[in-house]
């Protein structure tokens, strides 16, 4: 069992938005603003997309956006392509020790 | 550009000694942290550890007493080792560089899949 829930799928047509929700605990996400979101295609390496909650990497298209809430976090995606389809990963700081801890990963179909 | 390349067995014995090294280039290594993250086949994202060039480490602590992460800033190398193997180790084993701060994973190799098998 992940340390962080996410759903395990999300939906949607083209052109619309979706938004995956990242829950952890005080320890974790909701103690340090250092939530990041990971792009996964099948067979591929993940792919930085949102760090520190909200910031994006440079050549990351502005659809891509990050939010944190007490102890969720969520990556929301406008305007749905159909290359957006990919397993979407949140991970976050948990502390010197445990260091980072990783969500189970969702699943996006774009319609 | 930065880029990361895992090398190493793909096949390790159960018991054994799971060894791979992470050839960085674009980059010297002796400036941020480096670390190894796995991936069972059909499953999620686990922190493995990192090591910063100057050789300070930290675990994930369920893996912590069988991993050993080391690094050799003359080749632009760094290795991990993983011993008393069982099937759950098999996974693809990514080694990624993280960020100055240390809080996110910047840069990603391929990954290379170690299946442990008799």
């Amino acid at each position: 069992q992940s340390a962080l829930t996410q759903p395990a799928s999300v939906s949607g047509s083209p052109g619309q938005s979706i938004t995956i929700s990242c829950t952890g605990t005080s320890s974790d996400v909701g103690n340090y603003d250092l939530v990041s979101w990971y792009q996964q295609h099948p067979g591929k390496a993940p792919k930085l997309m949102i760090y520190e909650v909200s910031k994006r990497p440079s050549g990351i298209s502005n659809r891509f956006s990050g939010s944190k809430s007490g102890n969720t976090a969520s990556l929301t995606i406008s305007g749905l392509q159909a290359e957006d389809e990919a397993d979407y990963y949140c991970c976050s700081y948990a502390g010197s020790s445990t260091y980072v801890v990783f969500g189970g990963g969702t699943k996006l179909t774009v319609l | 550009q930065v880029q990361l390349q895992e090398s190493g067995p793909g096949l390790v014995k159960p018991s054994e000694t799971l060894s791979l090294t992470c050839t960085v280039s674009g980059d010297s290594i002796n400036s941020y942290y480096w670390s190894w993250i796995r991936q069972p086949p059909g499953k999620g994202l686990e922190w493995i550890g990192y090591i910063y060039y100057a050789g300070s480490t930290n675990y994930n602590p369920s893996l912590k007493s069988r991993v050993t992460i080391s690094v050799d800033t003359s080749k632009n190398q760094f290795s991990l080792k993983l011993s008393s193997v069982t099937a759950a180790d098999t996974a693809v084993y990514y080694c990624a560089r993280l960020d100055s701060a240390g809080d996110y994973f910047d840069y990603w190799g391929q990954g290379t899949l170690v299946t442990v098998s008799s």
